[in-house]
């Protein structure tokens, strides 16, 4: 168990719809990240957090966004889904950030969208 | 565009054996390698390497760097049934931020 944890495990929802995605990191952490998993693409970086802003962008679509609040958990929005946002989508969290040198990420446990 | 390369793709072995994963990379600012396990769900961390040359252990696994020809090998001994899984390699951008990830390399360990 890494510490970090995601909400909800599963999501099964329709082509249009909207849903968001929770994220609290280990205790101690002030950064986020976002990561999609699917069978084609392997493990892509979305975005990060690192204490409430937002730190970098990697392929995340304009139909996602991400914000992270004051206790530090994040959230991420996933708006006009299509058939192919069918991913597990994983959250880490890092101490720093990339200020603290070479800080690891610590994945939680995934949570699988399915767009039907 | 950062690239990540694992081989083989796949490895059946029996218990007992010996493996060696790969990893080359080709990325514009290189601050470290990492390795993943991926079990069922969540990737877990194994080990960062940042130097060449310099080998990190952990039980049964080890790892080392080669920053001049761009490669990271990941070696099992005496593998167990337990060490089924898919491999990860990531490496760190220079700014500490991002993680570019390879395919990965799935291991099953036949008993």
């Amino acid at each position: 168990d890494s510490g970090v944890t995601q909400t909800p495990k599963h999501l099964i929802t329709a082509t249009g719809q909207r849903v968001t995605l929770r994220c609290s990191p280990r205790s101690g952490d002030l950064s986020v990240y976002w990561y999609q998993q699917s069978l084609d693409q392997g493990l892509q970086f979305l975005i990060q957090y690192y204490n409430g802003e937002e730190r970098a962008k990697g392929n995340i679509l304009e139909r996602f966004s991400a914000q992270q609040f004051p206790d530090l958990h994040s959230e991420l929005n996933l708006s006009s889904l299509e058939l192919g946002d069918s991913a597990l989508y994983f959250c880490a969290s890092s101490v720093a950030g990339g200020l603290a040198g070479t800080d690891t990420q610590y994945f939680g446990p995934g949570t699988r969208l399915t767009v039907l | 565009e950062d690239k990540v390369v694992q081989s083989p793709l796949s490895l059946v072995v029996h218990e007992g054996d010996t493996v060696t994963l790969n990893c080359s990379y080709e990325v514009t600012n290189f601050r470290s390698l990492l390795w993943y396990k991926q079990e069922k769900k969540a990737p877990t961390f194994l080990f960062m390497l940042t130097s060449s040359g310099i080998e990190k252990k952990s039980g049964r696994l080890s790892s080392i760097l080669d920053k001049k020809e761009l490669f990271s090998i990941l070696n099992i001994t005496a593998t167990q049934t337990g060490d089924s899984a898919v491999y990860l390699c990531a490496v760190l951008d220079n700014a500490g931020n991002m993680l570019t990830f390879g395919g990965g390399t799935r291991l099953m360990v036949k008993p």
